[in-house]
């Protein structure tokens, strides 16, 4: 079976300019997480779905960040005004449920110039 | 504040050799240890631990649980160049989001 894909793999943007990051998680899996690695760094806990719903977005780091599960499969990281702070890789992640092992995928390396 | 501690943070052994990797964990409510190993990009899944002292076992890899000391090995023996990687520990937390280490990068000289 296939594992969590994300797109685009690569993204290179201006400041201020919005980006949309893609997430298809494992299929049959109902939680799926969100988490930003910066270079030297462990991933940083960004927002998890349960289904279509945000359970938990406190790892946001301000309003310019959103992200969507509409119909409970496929995930969309919105980021607004993008700033070169916001360069990082971002990576998606699935679980069978809330609690079990999280599955990653390759991420979205993004530079923002 | 939860924290999770990797040590050390980069470690360079030639094939052949075992390598212990060190995680150390202060969270509230801690519910499992988790082991990922990152090559490029993804992290793979190694291990989940919940119980201490129950060794989790797969090929050359082992790891480790001490819920009272609060810390976690990862064991890899006769090592190969492809077990050069960053080792990333997380703690799965009540909130169901993992807090990661910064990691332990292997490197593995032929």
């Amino acid at each position: 079976g296939a594992g969590v894909s994300q797109t685009p793999s690569n993204k290179v943007t201006e400041k201020g300019k919005y980006v949309e990051l893609r997430c298809d998680p494992i299929s049959g899996h109902t939680a799926l997480y969100w988490y930003r690695q910066s270079l030297g760094q462990g991933p940083e806990f960004l927002i998890y779905f349960q289904g279509t719903g945000a359970a938990d977005d406190s790892g946001l780091p301000n309003d310019r960040f959103f992200a969507v599960r509409p119909e409970g499969s496929v995930s969309t990281l919105k980021i607004q005004r993008t700033e070169r702070g916001d360069s990082a890789v971002y990576l998606c992640a699935s679980s069978l449920g809330v609690g079990e092992t999280q599955y990653f995928g390759p991420g979205t390396r993004l530079l923002v110039l | 504040e939860d924290k999770v501690v990797q040590s050390p943070l980069s470690l360079v052994v030639h094939e052949g050799d075992t390598v212990t990797l060190n995680c150390s964990y202060e969270v509230t409510n801690f519910r499992s240890l988790l082991w990922y190993k990152q090559e490029k990009k993804a992290p793979t899944f190694l291990f989940m631990l919940t119980s201490s002292g129950i060794e989790k076992k797969s090929g050359r890899l082992s790891s480790i649980l001490d819920k009272k000391e609060l810390f976690s090995i990862l064991n890899i023996t006769a090592t190969q160049t492809g077990d050069s990687a960053v080792y990333l520990c997380a703690v799965s937390l009540g909130n169901e989001k993992l807090t990661f280490g910064t990691g332990t990068r292997l490197t593995i000289i032929p």
